[in-house]
């Protein structure tokens, strides 16, 4: 079974730049894996960021970008603020009515 | 506005059954497709169900395949999870979102499901 890798944590100091990465255990991920990011912090509902690879949802600040690198759909973050310090969740569709989430990544801004 | 309003969570015993709504306002579900994704405590997100705009094509995770079933009603803009056979593995918060572009876009705020003796 296709496993979506996703860091388990990453830092970024405030103001810097980080980009997290979506990748597939066999395979690479493309535009047709329709990969979206959502962003989660404790007790809350997620909340989405990008779909459609580099689609930004309504009011997501542009500070947030999707796109493809190489083999992996990535989430980048430029100019980070202590409020983007949360839950990062990748989604991509497997086809045949298939999505799968990745394991998530914490990120810390310090 | 878009907003969805899940409901119906509580608790239920091992074997048990539950039905969940989505209450969809702002956007019609005759026009877009609903996923159900779920939560356990402290883990990450799970990608459960999702039913096509049209209700021509219903999909379902590999863990809950045969025991639940996701409808709608038009009239009421709902969208339901039927959720039979329960076990101490299907206790989590459940979340509905609208789709777009074969991912969700805006969620709901989730109900609990809690499976317990």
């Amino acid at each position: 079974q296709t496993v979506v890798t996703q860091e388990p944590s990453f830092s970024v100091s405030p103001g810097g730049t980080v980009t997290l990465t979506c990748g597939l255990s066999s395979g690479s991920v493309s535009t047709s894996s329709y990969p979206s990011w959502h962003q989660q912090t404790p007790g809350q509902a997620p909340r989405t960021l990008i779909y459609n690879t580099n689609t930004r949802s309504s009011g997501v600040p542009d500070r947030f970008s999707g796109s493809i690198l190489g083999n992996k759909a990535a989430l980048t973050i430029t100019g980070a603020q202590a409020v983007d310090e949360s839950d990062y969740y990748c989604v991509l569709y497997m086809g045949g009515g298939v999505w799968v989430f990745g394991g998530g990544t914490k990120l810390t801004v310090l | 506005q878009v907003q969805l309003v899940e409901s119906g969570g509580g608790v239920v015993q091992p074997g048990g059954s539950l039905r969940l709504s989505c209450a969809a306002s702002g956007f019609s579900v005759s026009a877009h497709g609903i996923h159900w994704v779920r939560q356990a405590p402290g883990k990450g997100l799970e990608w459960m169900s999702f039913i096509r705009y049209d209700g021509s094509a219903k999909y379902y995770a590999d863990s809950v395949k045969g025991r639940f079933t996701i409808s709608r009603d038009t009239s009421k803009n709902t969208v339901y999870l039927q959720m039979d056979s329960l076990t101490a593995d299907d206790m989590a918060f459940y979340y509905c979102s609208k789709d777009a572009y074969y991912a969700s876009e805006y969620w709901g705020p989730g109900t609990l499901v809690t499976v317990s003796s």
